[in-house]
C-alpha cells in the first residue's frame, strides 16, 4: 500500500531532550515536507526537500533541524524542545517534478513538550 | 506574496441540504489549487484540484469546486452533504510560475447534523 507514515504518533516530552520524528515514504516521491498544523493557524511548512541531500527552509524553520540521506526517509530533528513546539506535527510527500500534483501525508504526530 | 483565506471558522448544515465552504487567494501569477479534507485524529487526505482548464472541479465523495478568476475564489460545493462529511476542510494554493510552497487556509470545520 501507497502511503507515508510517520512515527512516533504520540510523543509527551520535556523541554531540551532531544527528540527525532521519523518519516518514511514507499512512492519513490522525491518531494517530502514536514508542516505544523496548530488551531487557527491552518499547516504551516517547517522545511522541505527537493532530493536526497537537498533541503530548505519553509516557513517556521526555528528550531527544526532536518535530514534527506535517502530518498524515502525525511527525519526531523528538535534538538532542545521548548513549550511552543507542543504542536500537530505531519510529514508529506509529493510525485516528483511537477508542483501541480497533489501531497500524500503521514497520519500526524502529537508532540507535547512540558 | 501567496496567501490563502477561509473566512468562516465553522459552517453548519443540515444533512441532505447543499453545503459551499468558501475559499479566496492571492498568488502574482496563476494559481494552482486544492481541497484537502481532515478527519478527526488522521492526516490530509486530497479532495480535488485545480490546474487549467474547465472552471467547475469534481473531486473524490461528490464535491466540487469552482474556480473563478475574477473573484479569485475557490469555493467547495457539495450539493446534499451527508453527517459523515463532518470535517476539517483545508484550501491551499501554490503559484505555478514561481513554484513555491503549498500555502494552506486556517481550515474550515464542517458540521452536518441529522
Amino acid at each position: 500500500e501507497a502511503q507515508v507514515t510517520q512515527n512516533p504518533r504520540y510523543l509527551i516530552t520535556v523541554t531540551g531532550k532531544k527528540l527525532t520524528v521519523t518519516c518514511s515514504q514507499n512512492m519513490n516521491h522525491e518531494y517530502m515536507s514536514w508542516y505544523r498544523q496548530d488551531p487557527g493557524l491552518g499547516l504551516r511548512q517547517i522545511y522541505y526537500s527537493m532530493n536526497v541531500e537537498v533541503t530548505d527552509k519553509g516557513d517556521v524553520p526555528e528550531g527544526y533541524k532536518v535530514s534527506r540521506k535517502e530518498k524515502r526517509n525525511f527525519p526531523l530533528i528538535l534538538e532542545s524542545p521548548s513549550p511552543n513546539q507542543t504542536s500537530l506535527y505531519f510529514c508529506a510527500s509529493r510525485p516528483p517534478g511537477q508542483s501541480l500534483r497533489e501531497q500524500y501525508f503521514g497520519p500526524g504526530t502529537r508532540l507535547t513538550v512540558t | 506574496a501567496q496567501s490563502v483565506a477561509q473566512p468562516e471558522d465553522q459552517v453548519n448544515v443540515a444533512e441532505g441540504n447543499p453545503l459551499t465552504v468558501k475559499c479566496t487567494y492571492s498568488v502574482s501569477g496563476n494559481p494552482y489549487l486544492f481541497w484537502y479534507v481532515q478527519y478527526p485524529n488522521r492526516g490530509l487526505q486530497f479532495l480535488l484540484k485545480y490546474i487549467t482548464g474547465d472552471n467547475l472541479v469534481k473531486g473524490s465523495y461528490g464535491f466540487e469546486a469552482e474556480f473563478n478568476k475574477s473573484q479569485t475564489s475557490f469555493h467547495l460545493k457539495k450539493p446534499s452533504a451527508l453527517v459523515s462529511d463532518s470535517a476539517l476542510y483545508f484550501c491551499a494554493v501554490r503559484d505555478r510560475q514561481a513554484g513555491t510552497a503549498l500555502i494552506f487556509g486556517k481550515g474550515t470545520t464542517l458540521s452536518v447534523s441529522s
